[in-house]
């Protein structure tokens, strides 16, 4: 079956403009995250949907950054006033809920903040 | 709070040689799973091995082993046979119940011809 799609592939932007990052995941699949990975860094945690709960929004590193996911399925994480630091490369994941159930993530969204 | 400690930043390993990636954790709860990932150059993360907690024997897959060691709580990942196609970031992650998962800082893994 289809794996988790994220989209645009890659992103360039200008400092200070809002971009928004797509994530569509596995059907099914009740839980969804959001990761940041900066250049030969390890995964940053964002935020976690699980379910019809509310998000764990803990890792958001500021007010800029949000996310919802709509009808339980596909997400979209908004970046507002953009900045360079923002630069990253976006994973989304997603999997069945429980502690034995495998992450599968997609390609990634490169983000380059000019 | 849960954590996932990687001591090993970059491993090198002669191809066909065996190699063993460290991965210790910390939690109190008995039930948990535990997951290592693949990141090559190209960015994507493969998922390569799980262990549940309950898991009496030591997961295998392929080339791919986890030595399940839960009174040191350790879950470190041997490759046996080591291939040039297996140099990458390796993560190691944790996930208990419904919380979220909790990803090690990595180890890069090069193998030398």
């Amino acid at each position: 079956g289809a794996g988790v799609s994220q989209s645009p592939s890659n992103k360039v932007t200008e400092k200070g403009k809002d971009v928004e990052l797509r994530c569509d995941p596995i059907s099914g699949h009740t839980a969804l995250y959001w990761y940041r990975q900066s250049l030969g860094q390890g995964l940053e945690f964002l935020i976690y949907f699980q379910g019809n709960s509310a998000p764990d929004k803990s890792g958001l590193p500021s007010d800029r950054f949000s996310a919802e996911r709509t009808g339980g399925s596909v997400s979209t994480l908004t970046i507002q006033r953009t900045q360079q630091e923002d630069s990253a490369v976006y994973l989304c994941a997603s999997s069945l809920e429980g502690s034995q159930e495998t992450q599968y993530f997609g390609p990634g969204t490169r983000l380059l903040v000019l | 709070a849960q954590k996932i400690t990687q001591t090993q930043p970059g491993m090198f390993v002669q191809e066909k040689e065996a190699v063993t990636l460290d991965c210790t954790y910390d939690t109190s709860d008995q039930s948990y799973g535990l997951f290592w990932y693949k990141q090559p150059s190209s960015g994507e993360m493969i998922f390569l091995i799980y262990q549940g907690s309950y898991d009496e024997q030591n997961a295998t897959e392929g080339r791919y082993s986890l030595n399940f060691q839960k009174a040191r709580k350790s879950a470190n990942l041997v490759i046996s046979a080591s291939q040039l196609g297996d140099s990458a970031m390796y993560f190691c992650a944790m996930r208990r119940g419904y919380q979220k998962v909790t990803f090690g800082t990595g180890t890069k893994l090069q193998v030398i011809p």
